[in-house]
């Protein structure tokens, strides 16, 4: 069955950088476009990158772009975000999921949390 | 990249229908059909329940409907619930090859 496992959120200073992964199984990872959500408490959806099943081409939200690197390894079936120039409203559960016009699968989410 | 607007809120009655209103603009929902409709449970992921404005993936009840005229996207729920007392969330693509999401609507099962 298909899994999508975050990891590699925690507690980060301002200004800081954190790397998340996501570990895909279940399916042909190299077929897919991946995209990065993320939620902060109480608040709604976020959508912040996608990337081709090639790791061509890859797009961003304005509130992320030139802070935030989306990325992939398809050897190994994974999905990363190298976040930097962490800021408090970037205190969130990051979500990848499968697609990117829609989202079939989603994985548990990791929060991030940008405080001193 | 705006949010797409939904009503904070929305509410009905078991067996009742209800339905869920996403409103954007002819560079986003009104120029694409890749409306998706997303459900939230506390504490959960989302799921996928309408994709493409009216396509449904497996396994989602014939419940969950949507459609689409001009700029304004609905999610219609029939015959309600207790268990689709949830958060519903729209998505659409937008110009420039980015995503665009709604602000979220409460759906209370009374």
């Amino acid at each position: 069955q298909v899994q999508l496992v975050e990891s590699g959120g925690g507690l980060v200073k301002p200004g800081g950088s954190l790397r998340l992964s996501c570990a895909a199984s279940g399916f042909t990872f190299s077929d897919y476009y991946m995209s990065w959500i993320r939620q902060a408490p109480g608040k709604g959806l976020e959508w912040l990158s996608y990337m081709s099943s090639s790791g061509s081409s890859k797009y961003y939200a304005d509130s992320v772009k030139g802070r935030f690197t989306i990325s992939r390894d398809n050897a190994k079936n994974s999905l990363y975000l190298q976040m930097d120039s962490l800021r408090a409203e970037d205190t969130a559960v990051y979500y990848c999921a499968r697609g990117y016009r829609s989202l079939l699968y989603w994985g548990q989410g990791t929060l991030v949390t940008v405080s001193s | 990249q705006s949010a797409l607007t939904q009503p904070p809120s929305a509410s009905g009655s078991p067996g009742q229908s209800v339905t869920i209103s996403c409103t954007g603009t002819s560079s986003d929902v009104g120029g694409y059909n890749y409306v998706s409709w997303y459900q939230q449970h506390p504490g959960k992921a989302p799921k996928l329940l309408i994709y493409e404005v009216s396509k449904r993936p497996s396994g989602v009840p014939d419940r969950f409907s949507g459609s689409k005229s001009g700029n304004t996207a609905s999610l219609t729920v029939s015959g309600l619930q207790g268990e689709d007392e949830a958060d519903y969330y729209c998505s659409s693509n937008a110009g420039s090859n980015i995503v665009v999401f709604g602000g979220g609507t409460k759906l209370t099962v009374l």
